[in-house]
């Protein structure tokens, strides 16, 4: 079964400063990445997704994250986070296990705090 | 953009009662949609796969019987916490897939925090 590993659960950045949130997940097929975002009080929104294609790929709001297939990775940046960045970012992935399977697993979020 | 609507978004119930949580794609058909279950500073833990007409697949060590899912229409699945137990106090999620050129895309519901006196 498949697994994804964030590796910061709780990150505080200034206004201004470079974001580089961590992404690895564990399994040797194909796979399609997404980054979610959960705004304070809000539901789960869709970031960015991967799913063939120019492994860099971009999202809402700046965002970007880039697929390294030989890493297992797929980690989220952003060059200059603002206050409005602050919420928890979850990675997900989809392993290509079977016809119509569209299960999702998640790693367990990286809150990210932003100080104005 | 594809939108889930999730009720209620907040109940608490006695020990030993029963709760229905809807979860409705508002803008498209979903065949497919997902109840997740999450703990405080925890991942959304998969409990079930809800598919349109048919049987619900459940993941391994959810209880079928206690967490009853239907998915009578492409717009509407519930599910349903039986006999419910101060344990089961926890944010359930739904999301739905929506079945835009063949891609992998889940829309979420904003979740319904249970707690169980």
């Amino acid at each position: 079964a498949q697994s994804v590993s964030q590796h910061n659960h709780h990150v505080i950045l200034s206004e201004a400063a470079s974001l580089e949130l961590g992404c690895n997940y564990s399994y040797g097929g194909t796979v399609n990445l997404f980054w979610y975002v959960q705004y304070p009080g809000q539901h789960l929104q869709l970031l960015l997704k991967y799913f063939s294609g120019d492994p860099l790929v971009k999202g809402i709001k700046g965002f970007e994250a880039e697929f390294i297939k030989s890493k297992f990775s797929f980690n989220l940046r952003k060059p200059s986070v603002q206050w409005s960045d602050t919420a928890e970012y979850f990675c997900a992935v989809n392993a290509h296990s079977g016809a119509g399977s569209y299960q999702l697993t998640f790693g367990k979020g990286t809150k990210l705090s932003v100080i104005p | 953009g594809a939108v889930v609507s999730q009720h209620p978004s907040w109940v608490i119930c006695k020990s030993g009662t029963s709760v229905k949580i809807e979860c409705r794609s508002l803008d498209f058909q979903a065949t497919t949609m997902f109840w997740y279950r999450q703990f405080p500073k925890q991942s959304l833990m998969l409990m079930a796969t809800s598919n349109e007409g048919s049987k619900a697949t459940y993941e391994q060590g959810v209880e079928k019987d206690k967490f009853l899912i239907n998915h009578a229409s492409l717009t509407l699945s519930t599910l349903t916490v039986t006999s419910a137990h101060p344990e089961d106090s926890s944010f359930y999620i739904c999301s739905a897939h929506h079945p835009r050129g063949g891609k992998n895309i889940q829309y979420f519901g904003a979740g319904t925090r249970l707690s169980v006196l």
